[in-house]
C-alpha cells in the first residue's frame, strides 16, 4: 500500500501570508494525487487533481505542483475561509486509494 | 449538480450488520462513475472502503475484504454498502463519493457524511 505523509501536521499563519503543504508518497505516484480541503462538520473538498489542476470553481490563490513522490500545496494569500484540514490522496495503483493523514492549516 | 445523500442506522451492535445507502441526484447511477464509500474516524483518518462501477464492476480495500459488500439500485438510483461483523473499530462517520468517468483517481462530490457509532 503506498503511504501517503502530510508535512506539518499542524501550520499556524495569519490572513494574507502564504502557506505551503507537502504530502510525499511512499512510491512514485506520478500525477495521480489530489488535494481536498475539510471544514469541520463537513465532507472533504475536491480542490486539485492530477497534482496541478484545479477543480471546479476552486479560486486561483490555491495552487498544486510536484510529480512522483513529492507534491506541494501552496494557498498564495490565505483568506479566513481557507483555514481548514487539507487532505492529499492517490490512487496511482488501481484500485486502491489512500489519504494522507492531513495537515491543519490554523490561525 | 451532482448530489448525495447518505442514510441508514446511526447505531449498530457489536457483531451486527452495518448497512447504508446513498442516494443519487442531479446524475444517472447508470452513466459511467465509479461510486465510492469513505469512512473517517480521528485515530485512522480518512480510509477508502471500495467502489462500484455503473455496469456493476466493484473494488473493495483489501483490509476489508470478506466483511464489505456493495451494490447499486439503478430504480431508486442510490447505492448501497453493507459491513457485517462490525466493532466498535468501525465507528465512524461514513461518506459516500463519486469518482467520475470510467477511469478515475478522484473524488469530486460528496455525501455530507453519516455518524454511525457501534455500541451495545
Amino acid at each position: 500500500e503506498i503511504v501517503l505523509t502530510q508535512s506539518p501536521a499542524t501550520l499556524s499563519l495569519s490572513p494574507g501570508e502564504r502557506a505551503t503543504l507537502s504530502c510525499r508518497a511512499s512510491q512514485d505516484v506520478a500525477t495521480y494525487l489530489a488535494w481536498y480541503q475539510q471544514k469541520p462538520g463537513q465532507a472533504p473538498r475536491l480542490l486539485i487533481s492530477d497534482a496541478s489542476d484545479r477543480a471546479t470553481g476552486i479560486p486561483a490563490r490555491f495552487a498544486g505542483s510536484g510529480s512522483g513522490t513529492d507534491f506541494t500545496l501552496t494557498i498564495s494569500s490565505l483568506e479566513p475561509e481557507d483555514f481548514a484540514v487539507y487532505y492529499c490522496q492517490q490512487r496511482s495503483v488501481w484500485p486502491v486509494i489512500t489519504f494522507g493523514q492531513g495537515t491543519r492549516l490554523e490561525i | 449538480q451532482v448530489q448525495l445523500q447518505e442514510s441508514g442506522p446511526g447505531l449498530v451492535k457489536p457483531s451486527g450488520t452495518l448497512s447504508l445507502t446513498c442516494d443519487v441526484s442531479g446524475v444517472s447511477i447508470s452513466s459511467p462513475n465509479w461510486w465510492n464509500w469513505v469512512r473517517q474516524t480521528p485515530g485512522r483518518g480518512l480510509e477508502w472502503l471500495g467502489d462500484i462501477y455503473h455496469r456493476g464492476d466493484i473494488n473493495y480495500n483489501p483490509s476489508l475484504e470478506g466483511r464489505v459488500t456493495m451494490s447499486l439500485d439503478k430504480s431508486k438510483n442510490q447505492f448501497s454498502l453493507t459491513l457485517t461483523s462490525v466493532t466498535v473499530a468501525d465507528t465512524a462517520v461514513y461518506y459516500c463519493a463519486r469518482g467520475p468517468g470510467s477511469v478515475t483517481s478522484i473524488l469530486d462530490s460528496w455525501g455530507p457524511g453519516s455518524l454511525v457509532t457501534v455500541t451495545s
